[in-house]
């Protein structure tokens, strides 16, 4: 059974930076793309980055290039967001999220919550 | 602010159907396949549909998914209380290169 837990998420001022981590198990890690995807409280899903198997390839949504890099360290199983100047919008619960087919996310961690503000 | 648009809500009795619709553009529905996912109140999301009208192993054949155009819309027949729930669209934005999801539709079982 494939599964994904999300750390890392906490109280950070604006301007401040964090980075979360989704650790993943029941899965060949390398062989599957990985997002991010963010909700606001109260909100509808947002989807942030996603990076390929190889890491080779990612992709931001435009709310957040520039400030947040997605990476992948296949020997721990591990995918990162590093959120650089978050700003009060960024609050959220952000889920890691991972592929099954190119445009389906088949399963999902249980989410970590980020909150910005002073 | 989402390229693809759903109703907010919609509801029906009890073992009724109840059709949700995803309406975008030739960039992402129109020339990709759509997801459909339920988010339980409280919980992680749920992938319901992929590739327009397959079922991940799991999911009872009361939920459908169909694709028309640059439209797309989930089906629950059969429904039940334990049916109430957000559900999203989703698909590859191939001119934005950026994953995108519909603006949600609630279910409310009356």
């Amino acid at each position: 059974e494939v599964q994904l837990l999300e750390s890392g998420g906490g109280l950070v001022q604006p301007g401040g930076s964090l980075r979360l981590s989704c650790a993943a198990s029941g899965l060949i890690f390398s062989n599957y793309a990985i997002n991010w995807v963010r909700q606001a409280p109260g909100k509808g899903l947002e989807w942030v980055s996603g990076i390929s198997g190889s890491g080779g390839r990612t992709y931001y949504a435009d709310s957040v290039k520039g400030r947040f890099t997605i990476s992948r360290d296949n020997s721990k199983n591990t995918l990162y967001l590093q959120m650089n100047s978050l700003r009060a919008e960024d609050t959220a619960v952000y889920y890691c999220a991972k592929d099954v087919v190119d445009t389906a996310m088949g399963s999902w961690g249980q989410g970590t919550l980020v909150t910005v503000s002073s | 602010q989402s390229v693809l648009t759903q109703p907010p809500s919609v509801s029906a009795a009890p073992g009724q159907k109840v059709t949700i619709s995803c309406s975008g553009s030739s960039s992402n529905i129109g020339n990709n396949y759509v997801s459909w996912y339920q988010q339980l109140p409280g919980t992680a999301p749920k992938l319901l549909i992929y590739e327009n009208n397959k079922r991940p192993s799991g999911i009872p054949d009361r939920f459908s998914g169909s694709k028309s155009g640059t439209s797309a819309t989930l089906g629950i027949t059969g429904l039940q209380t334990g049916d109430e729930a957000d559900y999203y669209c989703g698909t590859w934005d191939s001119s934005l290169s950026v994953y995108v999801f519909g603006t949600g539709t609630k279910v409310t079982v009356l």
